[in-house]
């Protein structure tokens, strides 16, 4: 499968606990991104990467959301001390260099839920 | 960011033709109109984007407005597969068509398509 791939699919964790998600782009894709998605509404984007540079981060990712892209390739997303309004689907998505952004490709998504 | 207006929903019979309006009146000179689709428990899937022009793909066909101010995204023929929420998203380029990264997705359409 050359898919862009998440990991862990769900995750199931209490009030106050700290997770972690990793996503692994389609090989060579330059850019990846971050996108949060709750029932019922469109995705909202997080952020997102060319090569290991971080480019934008929006409001949204408050100051216990980081994201990280060390070698320009997987990315992990950590959110500290989870609260319950942390639970949505979490998206990740890569596109590469020739499109300039203009095609992303996306993943699965973990499945947050915070009790 | 320009906002997109789209139906909340549509239905369609399988074989049939869809047309899936989008309206973007606030649209600027920069911007991309990019069209995806999210079918239940997955990530959003590329269909189809342009500029000015009319574009054709596999998948879809997108019809652009002469003042760009809505679109109407195409498909030939419904089947059942094709039952998914829909997103028009303005997604504004740099000179050269390089995007500036994010897609903003607003609520959608659903469309259901009937056997």
């Amino acid at each position: 499968d050359t898919g862009v791939s998440q990991n862990p699919r769900h995750k199931i964790t209490k009030r106050g606990q700290n997770v972690t998600f990793r996503c692994d782009p389609i090989s060579e894709h330059n850019r990846l991104y971050w996108y949060r998605q709750t029932l019922g509404q469109g995705p909202e984007f997080l952020t997102y990467f060319q090569n290991e540079a971080q480019l934008e981060k929006s409001r949204l990712l408050s100051d216990r959301f980081s994201a990280e892209r060390p070698k320009g390739s997987f990315s992990t997303l950590e959110i500290q001390r989870t609260e319950q309004g942390d639970s949505a689907m979490y998206l990740c998505a890569s596109s590469p260099r020739r499109t300039g952004g203009g095609e992303q490709f996306f993943g699965p998504g973990t499945r947050l839920t915070v009790l | 960011d320009a906002k997109t207006t789209q139906p909340n929903s549509m239905e369609s019979n399988e074989e049939e033709p869809v047309h899936l309006p989008c309206n973007h009146s606030t649209i600027s000179g920069t911007d991309y109109i990019h069209w995806y689709r999210q079918l239940p428990s997955q990530g959003p899937e590329y269909v189809i984007h342009g500029l000015t022009s009319n574009v054709n793909n596999r998948m879809a066909s997108l019809a652009i407005a002469e003042d760009r101010k809505s679109s109407t995204l195409i498909l030939h023929r419904a089947t059942l597969r094709d039952a998914a929420v829909y997103y028009c998203i303005l997604s504004p380029h740099l000179l050269g068509g390089t995007s500036y990264g994010k897609l903003t997705f607003g609520q959608g359409t659903i469309l259901t398509v009937h056997p």
